[in-house]
């Protein structure tokens, strides 16, 4: 069935240093991207969105990259902060649905 | 204040007994969503509705009823043919009956223990 995975469940970054969290997906039809922070207790936010025509999309401190040769997403977060600590989702569009990967773990280290 | 609100947050149950999870939205988005999140693992959709009075079955629904008799709510219940309730439950909704291309905006989630 369709997937979307994401490479590392947890990522460990020096404050001040750029992030980058990988997905992975499967659905070849997958018209749009979108990449949620989750706090420990709280609802997923969003933080970026990306559709298949485009490969890059930039926001405030987060960039996320589109490879649809190789079904690769990507979130890029800029000088990481304590704040930025969180698990990060990745989802897929299929079908009136979104598909949602694993979740990486951020952390971030002073 | 617009969004989405779920209660309670905390809610605790003994095995055997059915409970229901409030979920409300006044953002006036067609389509709502239930997901379950277990301990290091993503969301799992159980039920979707992508209009009033119409509600369709996620990937994981057994064990579990929805309604949809308004647009702004969605309750879930949680039967006792659920194997495994206790879990963290996430509603979310979305506007124009959650075609391809739409953001999901969550609620704060409910934690359900059932002792």
């Amino acid at each position: 069935g369709e997937s979307v995975g994401l490479h590392l469940p947890t990522l460990s970054v020096q404050e001040g240093d750029n992030s980058i969290i990988n997905c992975a997906y499967s659905n070849s039809a997958s018209d749009y991207f979108i990449w949620y922070k989750q706090e420990s207790g709280k609802g997923p936010q969003f933080i970026i969105d990306i559709r298949s025509n485009m490969d890059k999309r930039q926001g405030q401190r987060v960039t996320v990259l589109l490879n649809k040769t190789v079904k690769h997403l990507s979130l890029q977060i800029a000088a990481t902060q304590p704040g930025d600590s969180a698990v990060y989702f990745c989802a897929g569009d299929s079908s009136y649905k979104l598909i949602f990967g694993s979740g990486t773990r951020l952390l971030v280290r002073p | 204040d617009g969004g989405i609100t779920q209660s309670p947050k905390y809610l605790f149950r003994k095995e055997g007994q059915n409970v229901t999870l409030s979920c409300e939205q006044n953002l006036n988005h067609d389509a709502m969503y239930w997901y379950r999140q277990d301990p290091g693992q993503g969301l799992r959709l159980i039920y979707y509705s992508q209009i009033v009075n119409d509600f369709q079955k996620g990937d994981i629904a057994e064990g579990y009823s929805v309604s949809r008799e308004k647009k702004e709510s969605f309750p879930l219940t949680v039967t006792s043919a659920q194997k495994n309730p206790t879990a963290f439950y996430l509603c979310a909704s979305s506007p124009d009956r959650g075609l391809a291309g739409d953001e999901q905006f969550f609620g704060p989630g409910t934690r359900l223990t059932v002792l």
